[in-house]
Formats: structure tokens, C-alpha cells, sequence
């Protein structure tokens, strides 16, 4: 089955710096990626998601690279905000039907 | 769209009862999803409903548990003869489907389950 690592553990980050989550697959027949952020006693909310057949992709504060031949997609968050701390959980997909989830990145936002 | 809700929110027993928990989808998500979380951990996979048809069930989903989905709208989870080690949070998601397209999936608030 598809494993997916997440590093690092847990990040701390000055307000208004950026963070950078990375997490890396096994399976290469994965062809989705999404990322979701999880608040504490909620369930996760899907924040930004990306295809194989894109390399980059942003929303707003938020960006998502790809790095299909590694095997190995980012997460990244510019001009961070309190509101940004989190546990952030990266997924990729396998069978079509599936998702498998890292164990998450529990993000700290220092004001 | 009132996204994916489930209930109840919080769940106590004690060990060897039984408990049931309920998940009602984004009315036109045909996909629905079970998934088991542990403090520390990403969710893990449980089983999957399209419409009405289970069509995958994880080697987690031990056969004290069972999942419904009979009018391919809510869906029901339960634990027969619960363990402590069924202590968790479980999630249910809902997508769209397509055979060779996976859909984002929306998560609901979660069911937290203790067993004492």
C-alpha cells in the first residue's frame, strides 16, 4: 500500500515568517495530493489539493509543489498568521479510491 | 451546503457495549467514506460506500464493526462489544465519484469515541 511521511514533526515559525511542511510517497502510480489542516476537536478541512499533471500550485498565503520523479510534495505557507497553527496533514492517493495520510505537522505560529 | 455532519459528537461507553454512530453527506456526494483517527496520527482508512454498495473495506475493520449506507444517502457505523482500543476519533468524508478520477473529499466534524 502507499505510505506517506510527513517532516518535520512539529514547526514553530514567527508570525509574518514562512513554513514549509514536506512529505514524500511510495506509490508511483499516485496522482492526487491534498493537503488539509486540522484545529483542534475538528475534523480536517481541505485547504489546497494538486494533480500530477501540475508542478505548482497556489491560493492566496498558500502553495503546493510537486516533485513527481522524487516523489516528494511541499506545502508551503507565506506570511504566516496565529490563525495558521494547526496540524497539518498531507495525503496522496492510491487504487483510484483511496487516501493515505501522514501522521501530520503540528504548525506553531509564535505572534 | 451544509457540508458533512455526523453525530453524535462525542461518544462514552463502557467496554463491551455496543454504539452506533451516523454520517449524512453533501446531499450530492455519491462517495462516502469511514476513516479512524489516534491521537498523534493521520486518519486511516476504514471502508468506502458508493451510493448504496460498499465496495472496500480495510484489514482495520475487524468484524466487530459494520458500516450501512442503505438508501446511498447517510450512513451508519457500528462497534459491537467495544474495546478500549477502539478509543479514537472517527471520521466520515463524502466526494463526488468518477471510475478514474478521485474527487476531493470533505470531512465532517468527527465522532469522538472513549472507552472506558
Amino acid at each position: 500500500g502507499e505510505n506517506v511521511e510527513q517532516h518535520p514533526s512539529t514547526l514553530s515559525v514567527q508570525e509574518g515568517d514562512s513554513a514549509v511542511i514536506k512529505c514524500t510517497y511510495s506509490d508511483s502510480a499516485s496522482n492526487y495530493f491534498p493537503w488539509y489542516k486540522q484545529e483542534l476537536g475538528k475534523g480536517p478541512q481541505l485547504i489546497i489539493d494538486i494533480r500530477s499533471n501540475v508542478g505548482e500550485k497556489k491560493d492566496q498565503r498558500i502553495a503546493v509543489t510537486l516533485n513527481k520523479t522524487a516523489k516528494h510534495f511541499s506545502l508551503h505557507i507565506t506570511e504566516t498568521q496565529p490563525e495558521d497553527s494547526a496540524v497539518y496533514f498531507c495525503a496522496a492517493s492510491y487504487g483510484n479510491n483511496r487516501l493515505a495520510f501522514g501522521k501530520g505537522n503540528q504548525v506553531v505560529v509564535i505572534p | 451546503d451544509t457540508g458533512v455532519s455526523q453525530d453524535p459528537r462525542h461518544k462514552i461507553t463502557k467496554r463491551g457495549q455496543n454504539v452506533t454512530f451516523r454520517c449524512d453527506p453533501i446531499s450530492e456526494h455519491n462517495r462516502l467514506y469511514w476513516y479512524r483517527q489516534t491521537l498523534g496520527q493521520g486518519p486511516e482508512f476504514l471502508t468506502y460506500f458508493q451510493n448504496e454498495a460498499q465496495l472496500e473495506k480495510s484489514r482495520l475493520l475487524s468484524d466487530r464493526f459494520s458500516a450501512e449506507r442503505p438508501k446511498g444517502s447517510f450512513s451508519t457505523l457500528e462497534i459491537q462489544r467495544t474495546e478500549q482500543g477502539d478509543s479514537a476519533m472517527y471520521l466520515c468524508a463524502s466526494s463526488l465519484t468518477d471510475r478514474d478520477f478521485l474527487y476531493e473529499q470533505y470531512f465532517g466534524p468527527g465522532t469522538r469515541l472513549t472507552v472506558t
